[in-house]
């Protein structure tokens, strides 16, 4: 049983477009909730991350909003390019392990 | 600025055959987590150490071992490998243990066996 459920499976933007990347979780223990790219054959590499008492974080082209009612959060990629293209995980913990989503596989086409 | 280093990058093995995958965590850290990544899925937790001590442990195999020395590289040995043991392996290092302290992964280690 999936405990991050992560959507869209896949997603495909033009260049300078935002898109847009949901999860949700219900794990109530879950406290600390990250964001992972992935490029084939490499490993994850974080991205941003926040906690549930902060509604939105901002780093750079990448915006974090946190819904902690609705056990939802999400990733926003502003003026996405090309080589954003990747997959996308979000993850929450509690505790030291990482539960991740099940990814999104990002294009973004020139 | 230095990553996690994982050894070997590439690892082919045959059935019920053994291997011990490596892992050098970024200078200063001193927990280490492995994790498996099946083909086109999430990562998967295994095992965590905390100062060379067993921190956590997720869905590892009894086959599988792991434990982390002195200098906090870690090992994971895996023995009597089966077909669906092929997966990527990564490492992933952080200063302190616990949710808010940031896992940096490696490049990890992919592991065919046939």
């Amino acid at each position: 049983q999936q405990q991050v459920k992560q959507s869209p499976q896949s997603l495909i933007v033009q260049k300078g477009g935002i898109p847009i990347i949901n999860c949700a979780y219900e794990n109530t223990a879950f406290d600390y909730f990250p964001w992972y790219q992935q490029f084939p054959g490499k490993g994850p590499a974080l991205l941003i991350a926040i906690r549930p008492d902060v509604s939105e974080k901002k780093e750079g082209r990448f915006t974090i909003s946190f819904n902690k009612s609705a056990k939802q959060f999400s990733l926003h990629i502003m003026d996405s390019q090309p080589g954003d293209s990747a997959t996308y995980f979000c993850a929450a913990t509690s505790g030291s392990r990482l539960t991740f989503g099940e990814g999104t596989q990002l294009t973004v086409n020139p | 600025a230095a990553g996690v280093i994982q050894s070997p990058r590439h690892l082919i093995k045959e059935k019920r055959e053994t291997a011990t995958l490596k892992c050098y965590p970024i200078p200063r850290h001193d927990t280490v987590y492995w994790y498996q990544q099946g083909p086109g899925q999430d990562p998967q937790f295994l095992i965590s150490f905390y100062e060379k001590m067993q921190s956590d442990k997720g869905s590892i195999p009894d086959r599988f071992s792991a434990q982390q020395f002195s200098d906090y590289h870690s090992e994971l040995n895996m023995s009597s490998l089966e077909l669906g043991d092929s997966a990527l392996y990564f490492c992933a290092s952080s200063f302190g243990t616990g949710s808010s302290y940031e896992q940096y992964f490696g490049p990890g280690t992919r592991l065919t066996v046939t």
